[in-house]
């Protein structure tokens, strides 16, 4: 692994079932995020973890649940998906104690909810 | 209102000019800037981050106006390739939690 992965890359989904999004990042960054992009309203953040074992909610969190077990990895659920939550996912990381704190972004998950 | 803001363009320029984004933010604490390029389909990547004295990659500058609360990219010379989105993004870093605001973005077309 170099970087994040997300999986899966896209996925279409019946609206009330369950669906968990992965991340997995190798570079042992502590901060972590989730955001969701839709076609004129830009990256949203959903959830982030300052650390393992602390996450927080971000502007859009509704509708969705992240846990940070491990510092590798920081996965997003959709308890009972709605046809709102259709959109490009995209996981991220970052290590405030490095200079310029840039975020590094997985390449992204299509979730599609009918 | 978004805290950060963006012209979302498109800008549609002939190879070879110079083309100018702008960036507003509203929170003066801020104190980290970036601006990132996105491809069509494709994630977000660190295109540069923004110093306060400006600073300079080839053909892109970057610069930073505290007074007004904005932050510029200026892309010369335009290439086919420079065609994609551009996001800017601005961290407060609030008590010690470094999450950072992205503008919409703003799309840029460079054509023959």
């Amino acid at each position: 692994i170099a970087g994040i992965t997300q999986a899966p890359t896209s996925q279409i989904l019946a609206a009330g079932r369950r669906m968990t999004l992965r991340c997995t990042q190798d570079m042992r960054h502590n901060a972590m995020y989730w955001y969701r992009q839709d076609l004129g309203l830009g990256l949203r953040l959903i959830h982030y973890s300052n650390t393992a074992g602390t996450t927080g909610k971000g502007e859009v969190p509704d509708g969705y649940s992240v846990s940070r077990a491990n510092t590798d990895d920081f996965p997003l659920t959709l308890a009972s998906a709605v046809p709102s939550q259709t959109s490009v996912y995209f996981c991220a990381s970052s290590d405030p104690g490095l200079p310029g704190n840039e975020q590094f972004f997985g390449p992204g998950t299509r979730l599609t909810v009918l | 209102r978004k805290e950060v803001e963006q012209d979302p363009g498109p800008f549609n320029v002939p190879e070879g000019a110079t083309v100018a984004f702008n960036c507003t933010y509203s929170n003066s604490a801020s104190q980290s800037f970036f601006w990132y390029r996105q491809d069509c389909r494709k994630e977000p990547k660190l295109l540069m981050s923004v110093y306060s004295s400006g600073n300079e990659d080839g053909r892109f500058t970057a610069q930073l106006n505290r007074a007004s609360q904005y932050i510029s990219l200026l892309i010369r010379d335009s290439k086919l390739s420079d065609s994609a989105t551009y996001l800017c993004a601005v961290n407060d870093g609030a008590g010690g939690s470094y999450i950072p605001t992205f503008g919409r973005g703003t799309s840029l077309i460079v054509h023959p």
